[in-house]
């Protein structure tokens, strides 16, 4: 059963450090999304690839965050430098664009706390 | 951008009730919609989804029905089980076009089901 991970699964840090969360994506899916969870916000998109090219990243904070896929099975989400506010649940979720289906599979998620 | 309302955000049932979550859309565009159930510390996994073409689905014990018109859609559960706990949450899709797009979510509905 394929699924999507993540890693790490936490993280603490200290407000100013950068973070690098990673995600690998289903096999053959060509489509990775990055999800932000917060109890004020909800679930909300930052970004979006498709076969490694970013289509949509107006949901990121651009100053701190950056998002890339250095190859089909890694994606991967910096904050340089990390603020408390940046303290939530990061998912990843992969698909296949043109395969039939509109589902997205979610990872397990990093949970990022920054103090 | 889209905008999905989510109500009611706490709902509780007796084992063996059902349950309805609705959920509004603002985008006429949208036209693909699944609902995700989220336990607690865990990735949100699909339940079941309704394209636009389509005026209801149904899965065993789950069922969406959608409302163009209106641009409502909604989650039935009927014969509720405690294992349904969970955060459930609705979305819409922008696919441009494509298969596979971004997810707008709504707040979500935590449903707790007693024995």
């Amino acid at each position: 059963d394929a699924r999507v991970t993540q890693t790490p699964r936490d993280k603490v840090t200290e407000m100013g450090q950068e973070v690098t969360m990673r995600c690998q994506p289903i096999l053959g899916h060509n489509t990775v999304f990055w999800y932000r969870q917060t109890m004020m916000q909800g679930l909300e998109l930052l970004a979006y690839f498709r076969n490694r090219a970013p289509l949509d990243d107006s949901g990121m904070p651009k100053d701190r965050f950056s998002a890339e896929m250095p190859d089909a099975t890694l994606a991967t989400l910096k904050i340089q430098p990390s603020e408390p506010r940046d303290s939530a649940v990061y998912f990843c979720a992969s698909g296949s664009e043109g395969g039939g289906t509109d589902t997205q599979y979610f990872g397990p998620g990093t949970r990022l706390t920054v103090l | 951008g889209e905008n999905v309302e989510q109500h009611p955000s706490t709902l509780s049932v007796q084992e063996g009730d059902s349950a309805v979550i609705k959920c509004t859309y603002s985008d006429s565009a949208s036209n693909y919609f699944p609902w995700y159930k989220q336990e607690l510390g865990k990735r949100p996994q699909l339940i079941i989804d309704i394209r636009s073409n389509v005026g209801e689905k149904k899965d065993q014990r789950i069922a969406v029905t959608l409302n163009k018109t209106a641009k409502h859609f909604s989650l039935h559960i009927t014969e509720t089980q405690p294992e349904d706990s969970a955060v459930y949450f609705c979305a819409a899709s922008d696919d441009r076009g494509s298969t596979l797009g971004r997810l707008y979510f709504g707040r979500g509905t935590q449903l707790t089901v007693w024995p």
